[in-house]
């Protein structure tokens, strides 16, 4: 069962713009991350949100997370090409055991 | 350096054959999980465990096993029950009880042949 489900799919947004992409979950949660993936590698941290907390900020990223709606985005500022790659938000499963759910992700390209 | 490391990066597995594909990690982490990719697909939770000798399904366990004998390991076998092993498998693992990241290693790539 998928936990998260990101929005967009997919996402093509021109150099300088801002990215936006959303996620969804189902269940009551801890605490709410967002990864990176490039292209066939592994996934990197990028930034973790409590669920008592509403909005947070790392560099040009910006996280808010609306637990009565159960979802969540992720805004990238001033986008460069170095951001293209694929985004995934994922959830534990609200304390009941250690379980990390993604969701399918959101593929952005950064168009020169 | 501290990290985790997933080995081999590519394997190749004839059908009917079983496959063992390893994760090690040196950061002390109790909890490890093995997640599945399918071409531009998401990740799935195939099996996770929490500490030593302990371990529980995911959502799509069936054709696969583990073990976890050490702490710094959790290989996982892909069986010939399987049926479409093709896929990308990533290993990760993270503190337990106060979830603040997860590590990925940098996967194995599975092709049957």
């Amino acid at each position: 069962s998928q936990q998260g489900e990101e929005d967009p799919q997919a996402l093509s947004i021109q150099e300088g713009e801002n990215a936006t992409m959303n996620c969804s979950y189902k269940t009551s949660i801890n605490n709410l991350q967002w990864y990176r993936q490039n292209s066939g590698r592994g996934l990197v941290h990028l930034i973790l949100i409590r669920s008592n907390e509403r909005e947070k900020h790392s560099g040009r990223l910006r996280v808010t997370l609306d637990t009565s709606k159960k979802s969540s985005s992720l805004l990238i500022t001033a986008s460069r090409a170095a951001d293209t790659a694929s985004y995934f938000c994922a959830t534990d499963a609200g304390g009941r055991d250690d379980k990390i759910i993604f969701g399918k992700g959101t593929r952005l390209h950064i168009l020169p | 350096d501290g990290g985790i490391t997933q080995s081999p990066k590519y394997l190749f597995r004839k059908e009917g054959q079983n496959v063992t594909l390893s994760c090690e990690q040196n950061l002390n982490h109790d909890a490890m999980y093995w997640y599945r990719q399918d071409p531009g697909q998401g990740l799935r939770l195939i099996y996770y465990s929490q500490i030593v000798n302990d371990f529980q399904k995911g959502d799509i366990a069936e054709g696969y096993s583990v073990s976890r004998e050490k702490k710094e390991s959790f290989p996982l076998t892909v069986t010939s029950a399987q049926k479409n092993p093709t896929a990308f498998y990533l290993c990760a693992s993270s503190n337990w009880g106060d979830w603040t990241e997860a590590f990925f290693g940098q996967g194995t790539r599975l092709t049957v042949v």
